[in-house]
């Protein structure tokens, strides 16, 4: 079946620092492939997404890029902010369901 | 556009009651709901898929009689666990999937069940 392996947490950084939270994915056929983020105590929202290889999502200074070739969707940031603190979730989809990575972590201190 | 909402966001009963979660798309019609659970600091794992008017197709090891799922209404489905244990107590996140948008799942806030 699908699968999704993103990097473990937890990650913490300086504000402004550089971010790049690591999925990769395992699927027969090609899904589109998701970055979700969850803040405490609240449900997942979309990210960011992409559906064919090659293409590039990106939102709120976040970007990933559909690698088929490395079959990855690694998120990245130039400069973080403290309010980026979350759990960022990667996910992959065909056929209407998705499935998700384990979840990271991401703290960012002033 | 595209919320979903859920109710109740936290809930206590205690073992052996029943407790219902509802999940609404308020803007937009959901043809497909899905109902995930959270365990803490873990990722989502999706319990079961309810498409409006039929019956829910269940996860594999998730119990249909213990969580009946309910998908009666374009914008409305609910989760009722019943006779509820202490090891049901998690966090419930429900996402729907409209007519248009592929693959595209809008996410509720979820609900904390703690069972006492």
């Amino acid at each position: 079946g699908d699968s999704v392996t993103q990097m473990e947490g937890p990650v913490t950084l300086s504000e402004e620092a550089f971010l790049t939270i690591n999925c990769t994915y395992t699927a027969t056929g090609y899904p589109s492939l998701f970055w979700y983020v969850q803040y405490p105590g609240e449900g997942l929202q979309l990210l960011l997404k992409a559906t064919k290889a090659d293409d590039k999502g990106s939102n709120k200074g976040f970007e990933a890029t559909y690698r088929k070739e490395t079959t990855s969707f690694h998120l990245e940031k130039g400069s973080v902010q403290v309010s980026d603190s979350a759990v960022y979730f990667c996910a992959g989809g065909s056929n209407y369901k998705l499935t998700f990575g384990k979840g990271t972590l991401l703290t960012v201190n002033p | 556009g595209a919320v979903v909402s859920q109710h109740p966001s936290r809930v206590i009963c205690k073992s052996g009651t029943s407790v219902k979660i509802e999940c609404r798309s308020l803007d937009f019609q959901a043809t497909t709901m899905f109902w995930y659970r959270q365990f803490p600091k873990q990722s989502l794992m999706l319990m079961a898929t309810s498409n409006e008017g039929s019956k829910a197709t269940y996860e594999q090891g998730v119990e249909k009689d213990k969580f009946l799922i309910n998908h009666a209404s374009l914008t409305l489905s609910t989760l009722t666990v019943t006779s509820a244990h202490p090891e049901d107590s998690s966090f419930y996140i429900c996402s729907a999937r409209g007519t248009s948008g592929f693959n595209e799942q809008y996410f509720g806030p979820g609900t904390r069940l703690t069972v006492t």
